[in-house]
């Protein structure tokens, strides 16, 4: 069976100081691969995904970055953090081309001060 | 562009009482469509799918929904609501192209009170 991870799950980093978030996925191969941010009552924000190692699409002009190192992670970075980067960030893998359904990571905590 | 309207932000109901929450959606083609449940702290599970066929689908945990193509809704139910339902419920839809994005609902938070 497919699993998802990510960590840390809880971060709390200064203003200014960078971030990278790692996901991995398990039991699957050549996954599409997504990053969402989640704001109180403004429900999931897409932020990337990526289609395979190295391809990676961008949904909002922002501070963060992505990349795919290896088939099955997916990282989140930014250089130089904002306060408004704070936010619950989630993971999401779904099966290669159009297989919709999405299957999500448990989510990392990111507080930014 | 596709989107989803989830009307109502927060529903109270009892245990043991049914429940709806309702998911429209706007989009060009036959939708593909999804609820998916959140509890506080936690990613999201998905519920149902609805693809094609059936209108009426069943999912995980006693839930099920059903496809009305013209009324643009799926809405989700559930006969008998129990205390563990209590989490943030989303809707969601399948966009067009080889990447499968999901267009998601501002979610509706469910609480259930005995």
């Amino acid at each position: 069976s497919q699993t998802i991870h990510q960590w840390p799950a809880t971060l709390v980093q200064p203003v200014g100081s960078p971030l990278s978030l790692e996901c991995t996925v398990e039991g699957t191969s050549n996954p599409n691969l997504y990053w969402y941010r989640q704001a109180a009552g403004r429900g999931l924000q897409l932020l990337f995904y990526s289609v395979g190692i190295g391809q990676i699409s961008s949904e909002v002009p922002q501070n963060l970055s992505a990349s795919r190192p290896q088939d099955r992670q997916f990282i989140l970075s930014s250089k130089k953090l904002l306060l408004s980067d704070s936010g619950f960030y989630l993971c999401a893998w779904s099966g290669p081309g159009r297989s919709y359904e999405q299957y999500f990571g448990p989510g990392t905590r990111l507080t930014v001060t | 562009a596709q989107s989803v309207t989830q009307p109502d932000i927060h529903i109270t109901v009892s245990e043991g009482a049914s429940l709806e929450l309702r998911c429209n959606y706007s989009y060009g083609a036959t939708p593909y469509l999804f609820w998916y449940v959140q509890s506080p702290g936690q990613g999201l599970q998905l519920l149902l799918k609805y693809f094609s066929g059936d209108t009426l689908v069943q999912g995980i945990k006693g839930f099920e929904a059903e496809f009305k193509r013209s009324q643009s809704s799926f809405n989700l139910r559930k006969p008998s609501v129990h205390w563990s339902d209590a989490a943030e419920y989303f809707c969601a839809v399948g966009e067009g192209g080889t990447a499968s994005k999901l267009t998601f609902g501002t979610g509706t938070r469910l609480q259930v009170t005995l």
